[in-house]
């Protein structure tokens, strides 16, 4: 099975900031990896898909980038809205495994 | 407006079954491969099982192999996880997710609907 690391698995940051998460996989996936969002109580919603295809009607503020083994996602000046958990999950093979998630708190 | 609404989550004692239910709406479901995850209690997400576009080829995690079955009705445009031999780390929300054309990510997700298994 492929496994997902991301770091880190919590981020304090404030309104404005710039903040990476990075996703680093067990073996090469290509670019076969997808980035969500979660916020409390709601079920995921799909931000990047292809490691760096913006999901339509998502804000250009997120970025997605990477292939093989490190991904990161970036959100450039965070908005009080962006304050949830992100995932990701690779798509290359079964089991579809996701990362353990990195939760991101206002500072 | 494309909709995936889950439901026959329960509380169920250790060694029950369940069926879960997700009733698609506002797309063609016949057209998707389609996807369960289990989203354990105040934790992250796990995938659970995924089925074709007819039903002919399905996948579990091995944690659940030969105790659920994922099924679908293109007809009736609902898809199915049958539940046996249930354990409490079966415990979680199960949410019904749909492939986008071409494989690249989960593209909608129902609301989920809570499964507890407990004695």
């Amino acid at each position: 099975d492929i496994q997902l690391t991301q770091s880190p698995s919590f981020l304090s940051a404030s309104v404005g900031d710039r903040v990476t998460i990075t996703c680093r996989a067990s073996q090469g996936i290509s670019s076969s990896l997808a980035w969500y969002q979660q916020k409390p109580g709601k079920a995921p919603q799909v931000l990047i898909y292809a490691a760096s295809i913006l999901q339509s009607g998502v804000p250009s503020r997120f970025t997605g980038s990477g292939s093989g083994t490190e991904f990161t996602l970036t959100i450039y000046s965070l908005q009080p809205e962006d304050f949830a958990t992100y995932y990701c999950q690779q798509l290359n093979s079964y089991p579809r495994t996701f990362g353990q998630g990195t939760r991101l708190d206002i500072k | 407006e494309v909709q995936l609404v889950e439901s026959g989550g329960d509380l169920v004692q250790p060694g029950g079954s369940l069926r879960l239910s997700c009733a698609a709406s506002g797309f063609t479901l016949s057209r998707h491969w389609m996807h369960w995850v289990r989203q354990d209690p105040g934790k992250g997400l796990v995938w659970v099982s995924h089925i074709n576009f007819d039903g002919s080829t399905t996948r579990y995690a091995d944690s659940v192999q030969g105790r659920f079955t994922i099924s679908r009705d293109n007809a009736e445009n609902t898809l199915f996880l049958e539940m046996n031999r249930l354990r409490v780390e079966d415990t979680g929300v199960y949410y019904c997710a749909r492939v986008r054309y071409g494989g690249y990510d989960f593209d909608y997700w129902g609301q989920g609907t809570l499964v507890t298994v407990s004695s």
